[in-house]
């Protein structure tokens, strides 16, 4: 069946770095939009960036543009999310998603960042 | 940035009951118009696409309308299974945009 698995979070101080990777399976990945969400208490659900199939479709969110970059690997079904210069808002649940036309299905179970000093 | 409001926050509800909640864009998003659930400590789930379109394996108690800006989830007769929360999504411009979501508790 279609799965995304999350990992790489983690606890890391405020300029800090992290990667986040997602690896899916059960579907034609480089078929789909792939996209990173996160969620915090204090924001709720916020959309982060998506990449097209070809890599050549990206669009980040202003929140984290000049800091984080998604990017993609077809050849191992992963997706991928750089991280720079953290900061302390940036602490959430950070999932993946396929972009299924014109909605998020299904979601990764998520991996949990925490920027703090 | 599109916003998208909810409503209500929060809302108490005993099993059997049929359930509403809001959820209002501030332009104009046509029909594209999500709706999710999400359990504690689990990642959301989509129920509703395109505003009224039932995900496949999604019980038909779950009903979604509306377009424009203003859209209506509906369970029509509420499960153990449904005490959640519930968020929309506008999927008509980036970046897409989420209402703040609303709980579903038991009264």
């Amino acid at each position: 069946q279609v799965q995304l698995v999350e990992s790489g979070g983690g606890l890391v101080t405020p300029g800090g770095s992290l990667r986040l990777s997602c690896a899916a399976s059960g579907f034609t990945f480089s078929d789909y939009y792939m996209t990173w969400i996160r969620q915090s208490p204090g924001k709720g659900l916020e959309w982060v960036a998506y990449i097209n199939g070809a890599s050549n479709t990206i669009y980040h969110a202003d929140s984290v543009k000049g800091r984080f970059a998604i990017s993609r690997d077809n050849a191992k079904n992963s997706l991928y999310l750089h991280m720079n210069n953290l900061r302390v808002d940036d602490t959430a649940v950070y999932y993946c998603a396929r972009e299924e036309t014109n909605w998020f299905d299904p979601w990764g179970q998520g991996t949990l960042v925490t920027v703090s000093s | 940035d599109i916003q998208m409001t909810q409503s209500p926050s929060s809302l108490s509800a005993s099993l059997g009951d049929r359930v509403t909640i809001t959820c209002r864009a501030s332009q104009s998003i046509h029909s594209y118009l999500n709706w999710y659930q999400q359990r504690p400590g689990k990642a959301p789930n989509l129920l509703i696409y395109a505003a009224s379109s039932l995900r496949s394996g999604v019980p038909s108690r779950f009903t979604g309308s509306g377009s424009g800006t203003d859209f209506t989830l509906t369970i029509s007769s509420l499960q153990p299974d449904d005490f959640a929360t519930y968020f929309c999504q506008q999927s008509y411009s980036s970046p897409r945009t989420f209402g703040q979501g609303t709980k579903v508790e038991i009264k």
